[in-house]
């Protein structure tokens, strides 16, 4: 089974360009997570959806981030302008019950491998 | 309330020796306590979890003991592999939705 699919794997771009980071989450999750993971700050989370809708946003750093789920199969974080101090690696996870897979009330998050964003 | 702290921040163990790394929580709130390995290049990786209502779990060579009324739990990983060599991160929630990661722990398990 395909497993969080996170595209780009590095995104090298220049201060002040947008920059958009996609995810396509395990077939069946109904929740899905955005973190951001520095050396400073460990991993944190920014963002994260159930059932599409934005639970809890207070993650965010700022205004210049934004983050959409039009449907249960794909999510994108972006970053407009994006500044240096944006550069970080960028997962995201995904949780719920997949297909076959038992009902437990909390669920495991499965991460990709991340986006490895690098602002000049 | 919501930090999730853990120790040591790096770690060397000899190969077949026991590496411990510890956690403590606040928010008596959290029912769900997940380890996560991180190998460089890839995203952070279920390793093994527990529930409140039990002390101890264990998965192969993997346990996680869980002290309720001191509000910390711990992994042991026993016979410390080189393979084992990577991140470790603890981690809390409640009802699966709000994940607070400890800063984790560097572990290099020497040949």
């Amino acid at each position: 089974d395909a497993g969080v699919i996170q595209s780009p794997r590095h995104e090298v771009t220049e201060m002040g360009q947008e920059v958009t980071l996609r995810c396509k989450p395990i077939s069946g999750h109904n929740s899905l997570f955005w973190y951001r993971q520095t050396m400073m700050r460990g991993l944190e989370l920014l963002i994260y959806f159930n059932n599409n809708v934005p639970i809890d946003d207070s993650g965010m750093p700022e205004d210049r981030f934004s983050a959409k789920m039009p449907n249960a199969s794909f999510s994108t974080l972006k970053i407009q302008p994006s500044e240096p101090r944006d550069s970080a690696v960028y997962f995201c996870a995904s949780s719920g019950r997949g297909q076959g897979e038992v009902y437990y009330s909390n669920q495991p998050q499965h991460f990709g491998d991340g986006t490895r964003l690098s602002i000049l | 309330q919501q930090q999730v702290k853990q120790s040591p921040q790096s770690l060397i163990v000899q190969k077949g020796g026991i590496s411990i790394i510890n956690c403590a929580y606040e928010n008596t709130a959290f029912d769900y306590f997940p380890w996560y390995q991180q190998f460089p290049g890839k995203g952070p990786a279920l390793l093994i979890a527990i529930r409140p209502d039990v002390s101890e779990k264990k998965e192969g060579r993997f346990t996680i003991s869980f002290n309720k009324s001191a509000k910390q739990f711990s992994l042991h990983i026993m016979d410390s592999q080189p393979g084992d060599s990577a991140t470790y991160f603890c981690a809390a929630s409640r009802g699966g939705q709000n994940f607070v990661f400890g800063p984790g722990t560097r572990l290099s398990v020497l040949p």
